[in-house]
């Protein structure tokens, strides 16, 4: 069975600053890797995902996001964070099958400094 | 415009009084989940279909029970609902047949049901 760790319960950063969230999964196959942001009151959005090819992935509102197989990890990045960008964020890993089954990460909260 | 659609969004109930969350998804979706997020525990599956007929139990199933008689509809019933049960609910649904293309393979979340039994 998958599992994804979020080592980061809390991050605050000044907007403007760099960002980086941590995330580290086990499975044993390849994985879907996913990155979700819950905005508060809200729904969880798809930022982006990695299936295979390119490391480096690109999603909506700027971040990126490398898969390291060797790492195990799938670290979120921004290089300018937006006062906006407070939220939590959500590692998540999908099986290769047909079940479908995600596992969350317990969440990275972001708070952005004025 | 594509999404799921739970209700109610906020519920306070009673112990033991039974409830359902509806859920409904307008993007033909094969596949619907039941989540509950709580605080340091991320998002847990409840309960999973593939397809109209077919459910099947996730990670914390216990005390909860779904239905899928339509594709669009998965409701998750809570029949003796407990102080435990107090939480936030996520229904999220995903197309299977798009997987090979993996271009929609991914979640559409609904924008949560905010449970409280007392």
């Amino acid at each position: 069975a998958q599992s994804v760790t979020q080592p980061d319960i809390h991050i605050t950063v000044s907007e403007g600053a760099s960002l980086e969230l941590r995330c580290n999964y086990s499975y044993g196959a390849t994985p879907y890797l996913f990155w979700y942001v819950q905005s508060p009151g809200q729904g969880l959005q798809l930022l982006l995902k990695y299936f295979s090819g390119d490391t480096l992935v690109q999603g909506i509102k700027g971040f990126e996001a490398e898969f390291k197989r060797s790492q195990s990890s799938f670290n979120l990045r921004k290089p300018s964070v937006h006062w906006s960008d407070a939220a939590e964020y959500f590692c998540a890993v999908g099986a290769q099958n047909y079940g479908q089954n995600f596992v969350f990460g317990p969440g990275t909260r972001l708070s952005v400094l004025p | 415009e594509a999404q799921v659609t739970q209700n109610p969004r906020y519920l306070i109930t009673v112990t033991g009084k039974k409830l359902t969350v509806t859920c409904s998804q307008n993007m033909n979706h094969e596949y619907m989940s039941w989540y509950r997020q709580d605080p340091g525990l991320g998002l847990r599956q409840i309960y999973y279909s593939m397809n109209v007929e077919v459910t099947d139990k996730g990670d914390v199933p216990e005390g909860y029970k779904v239905s899928r008689k339509e594709k669009r509809n998965f409701p998750l019933i809570l029949e003796s609902p407990s102080p435990n049960q107090t939480s936030l609910y996520f229904c999220a649904s995903s197309s299977t047949r798009d997987r090979a293309a993996l271009g929609n393979y991914g979640y559409t979340f609904g924008s949560g049901t905010r449970l409280t039994v007392v």
